[in-house]
């Protein structure tokens, strides 16, 4: 049974600070990993995917993987009120993790970015 | 609108009522899913249908019961629920249940349901 272990927080930060949003796995044959974003009362939506260790930058959001150490983080640079949300880190299932439908979920991080 | 649409989204039953989710996906996709959202516990995977197929139940109870009768169409029958069923149900599709390629998944908007 795979694990996925978030901090639910709440996570508190000031607007234009840097967010900081971790994440620990317990299979270590997963090969892939995701963060979706979840607004109160909405359903959640894909905003990084990372396979590499290392580090994935995309716009405000980057996404280090530590395979090694099991670990995977989001950051979130310069942050915003309307980035307030629950954040999810999400690993697929099957075998070598191949099954991008079959995700196990962290409980979210809840953030809020105050103004 | 988008591309995975459930309806009720709000529905409150009472434990001996019988009622159904409905969800439509509107992106040719192949496999769909029902993960529940409790408050305080992770998204949990309920089911998965590939090509209208049954693949996976998550043990599951009986009380709730999936229907696919085709692959954009998925409904999850409910019956004698308890009160601590009540959750957020999301539907979702993808390409295909297996494989990585392209493989995103989608979520509905979900369906709020309370059992009292």
């Amino acid at each position: 049974q795979k694990e996925v272990e978030q901090n639910s927080g709440p996570l508190s930060v000031p607007e234009g600070a840097i967010a900081s949003l971790n994440c620990t796995y317990s299979d270590r044959g997963s090969q892939s990993f995701f963060w979706y974003r979840q607004y109160s009362g909405k359903s959640p939506e894909l905003i990084m995917s990372i396979y590499s260790n290392g580090d994935k930058e995309d716009g405000r959001f980057t996404a280090q993987l530590n395979k090694a150490s099991q670990y995977v983080s989001l950051l979130i640079r310069d942050s915003q009120p309307s980035d307030s949300a629950t954040y999810l880190c999400a690993v697929p299932g099957g075998a070598g993790g191949t099954s991008y439908g079959k995700l196990t979920f962290g409980q979210g991080t809840i953030l809020t970015v105050h103004p | 609108e988008t591309g995975v649409t459930q309806t009720p989204r709000h529905l409150v039953m009472g434990m001996t009522n019988k009622k159904s989710l409905k969800c439509e996906q509107h992106l040719g996709h192949n496999a769909m899913y029902w993960y529940k959202q409790s408050a305080k516990k992770p998204l949990e995977l309920m089911f998965v249908y590939n090509f209208k197929e049954q693949t996976e139940n998550n043990s599951v109870p009986s009380r709730f019961s999936p229907e696919c009768p085709n692959s954009s169409h998925l409904f999850l029958h409910l019956h004698t629920l308890q009160p601590e069923d009540s959750a957020l149900y999301l539907c979702a599709s993808s390409q295909e249940a297996q494989g990585s390629s392209g493989n995103t998944i989608y979520f509905g908007e979900g369906s709020w349901l309370t059992v009292v």
